[in-house]
Formats: C-alpha cells, structure tokens, sequence
C-alpha cells in the first residue's frame, strides 16, 4: 500500500465543491511540501498544486491546496465535467529520503 | 516551449532489460533535474529516482536500488532510465519529469508521455 493514504473515490455534481483527502505522517507531509497532481483518462500526470497551496500558471482557482500537520487536501470548487480525473498527492519522504505518492483518487463527476 | 517526449513502447522478456529516453527542448536541460515515475496497469504512480542534470548525481527509490541505472547525455539533451532483471510485475508506463527546484523541493513541472514497457514471456 502507499505511503500517503487517499480515498479511492470521490464525486460531485456540476457546480459542486469537493474535497480529497492525503494522509501521511511526520517525516512527508508534515515536515515538507505536498504537492497535488492531475491525471486526466489516458495521458500523462499533471501538476495542479504545489508548496502545499501555490497554483501553477494556467490551473485555475477552482483548484486550491491545503495542509495542516500529517494531513492535506485538494479542494474543487464549481465542479466541472473536464475535472472528472485520477488526483495523486505526493510529498517527499525524509525517512525514504524519496518521494512518495498516495494511491489516487478517481474523481466521478455524476 | 517545454517538451519532454520519449522512446517508444518495448516488450521484453523475463530477466532482460530495458532502455528508454526521454528527449528534452524549451529549455535549458542542465538546469533542472529528471525524475522518473512509473505506473503499472491500473494503479498508482511510483516514483522511481531522480538525477541531476548538470552534476550526474543520481538517488534511486529502494525498491529500485542495483536494478535500475539513470544517465544522461547532454549534448543531445536526452536523459535515459534502465531497468534490469525485468519481471512481469515491471510491466508499466514508464515517465520521465522534469523537476523544477533542488531534490525534495522539487515540483514535477513537466511530464513526458510515457513509454509502455511490457514484459511477458
């Protein structure tokens, strides 16, 4: 199993706000930065949030970033169906001295 | 504009190895590292190792560690990731991505488009 634990589903309806959960412990999320990464059916990873809650240019601010000790969020406001996507958290290990990913979450929009 | 594109699909028998590029432009290639990420049918993405770029400095994730060599070339601009002693298991899209920031406070900025490596007897 991943070393960040998420929810391996979500949903929403069109225009709704949704949130995705990732655990992880004391020596990734806590001491460090999380970082939040899209994968849209079929293509390569993206990145979406990085440094806890800094937005790449081009990723709009329906998507926000959050942390707070072991834990952090991605949070999808105004829910559309181009959101419907497999959402990975990440965040370097000290311990692993490597990165670690959480297990994803397909994100259904209903 | 920054592009990263890779070699193309192989299939490989057990116990055989593998190659795969991944060719950089857009920007300058020594001044960022490359990471390499793979994701097996279905699951979730798995980071592999990283390098530096200008130094050839690499770290390899444990589970990975004296089966898998990263290099580079940089006169052609072109990063490499082998894996050896292939299993079944190794069958996944392998990605190469580029890392913006030193290490563990990289963010992976750019993605290549994955190279699907099979192993099957």
């Amino acid at each position: 199993q991943s070393v960040l634990t998420q929810p391996p589903s979500a949903s929403g309806t069109p225009g709704q706000r949704v949130t995705i959960s990732c655990s992880g412990s004391s020596s990734n999320i806590e001491s460090l930065y999380v970082y939040w990464y899209q994968q849209l059916p079929g293509t390569a990873p993206k990145l979406l949030i990085y440094r806890n809650n800094q937005r790449p240019s081009g990723v709009p601010d329906r998507f926000s970033g959050s942390k707070s000790g072991t834990s952090a969020s991605l949070a999808i406001s105004g829910l559309r169906s181009e959101d419907e996507a497999d959402y990975y958290c990440a965040a370097w290990d000290d311990n692993l001295s490597g990165w670690v990913f959480g297990g994803g979450t397909k994100l259904t929009v209903l | 504009q920054v592009q990263l594109v890779q070699s193309g699909a192989e299939v490989k028998k057990p116990g055989a190895s593998v190659k795969v590029s991944c060719k950089a432009s857009g920007y300058t290639f020594t001044n960022y590292e490359i990471n390499w990420v793979r994701q097996a049918p279905g699951q979730g993405l798995e980071w592999m190792g990283w390098m530096n770029v200008n130094s050839g400095n690499t770290g390899y994730a444990q589970k990975f560690q004296g089966r898998v060599t990263m290099a580079r070339d940089t006169s052609i601009s072109t990063a490499y990731m082998e894996l050896t002693s292939l299993r079944s298991e190794d069958t996944a899209i392998y990605y190469c991505a580029r890392g913006n920031g030193q290490l563990y406070l990289a963010r992976f900025d750019y993605w290549g488009q994955g190279t699907l490596v099979s192993v099957s007897s």
